[in-house]
């Protein structure tokens, strides 16, 4: 596998269910980022990792819950989610807050996620 | 109140003419600008960038001009290719390293 990989590709999920996105990268970076992206609207900014240490947490409902056990892999854990919560879910991986220059961020596929 | 702004939701342009896609930013401490290119059922590919000191960057067919006075970027796709037919989001790039982006233009390259 090679760039970043997100599972599922899709996932339908009722209010009171509880699941889980996974994000995995293979470019040897050290910050991963999760975004949301609902129709017709800018890619969200959710949350950051930086060497596995969240950096950044763009006011996100605690229905979200980020982990990242290590710098390869990200999770999104998702409870008692809201029907406006559907939404194209990207995962990102970059070199990190610590180089230089643009931090070019490169995406996974995203997980469609409907909430009924 | 949104920093990086695309204010075309859409674009058609013929095969083999020039695409140009537009953006305005507010925030002049971007340092960055970057263009990402999305395909349905895909993430964002990363394009282009270009460094704030710099009013040109070229790569092939693609090139982005920035104007920092009027605070205006813009990607030039010359020629356009049916293939190109994609979003294009631009996103600005702080002191954070963090990516704003805008709401994205919908390029179509009509045969």
């Amino acid at each position: 596998e090679t760039g970043v990989t997100q599972t599922p590709r899709h996932l339908v999920m009722g209010m009171t269910n509880k699941k889980s996105l996974k994000c995995e990268q293979h470019l040897g970076h050290n910050a991963m980022y999760w975004y949301k992206q609902s129709a017709k609207k800018p890619l969200e900014l959710m949350f950051v990792y930086n060497f596995k240490e969240q950096t950044e947490n763009n006011s996100v409902p605690s229905r979200f819950s980020p982990e990242c056990p290590n710098s390869s892999h990200l999770f999104l854990h998702l409870h008692t989610l809201q029907p406006e919560d559907s939404a194209l879910y990207l995962c990102a991986s970059s070199q990190g807050a610590r180089g230089r220059g643009a931090d070019t961020q490169y995406f996974g596929p995203g997980t469609r996620l409907t909430v009924l | 109140d949104q920093q990086v702004k695309q204010n075309s939701p859409s674009l058609s342009v013929q095969e083999g003419r020039i695409s140009i896609l537009n953006c305005d930013y507010t925030n002049s401490m971007f340092d960055y600008f970057l263009w990402y290119k999305k395909y349905p059922a895909e993430g964002p590919t990363f394009l282009i960038s270009i460094s704030s000191i710099k009013d040109k960057n070229e790569d092939g067919r693609f090139t982005v001009f920035l104007n920092k006075s009027a605070k205006h970027l813009s990607l030039h796709i010359v020629p356009s290719q049916p293939g190109d037919s994609a979003v294009y989001f631009c996103a600005g790039s702080g002191s954070a390293r963090q990516l704003t982006f805008g709401s994205g233009t919908q390029l179509t390259v009509l045969p």
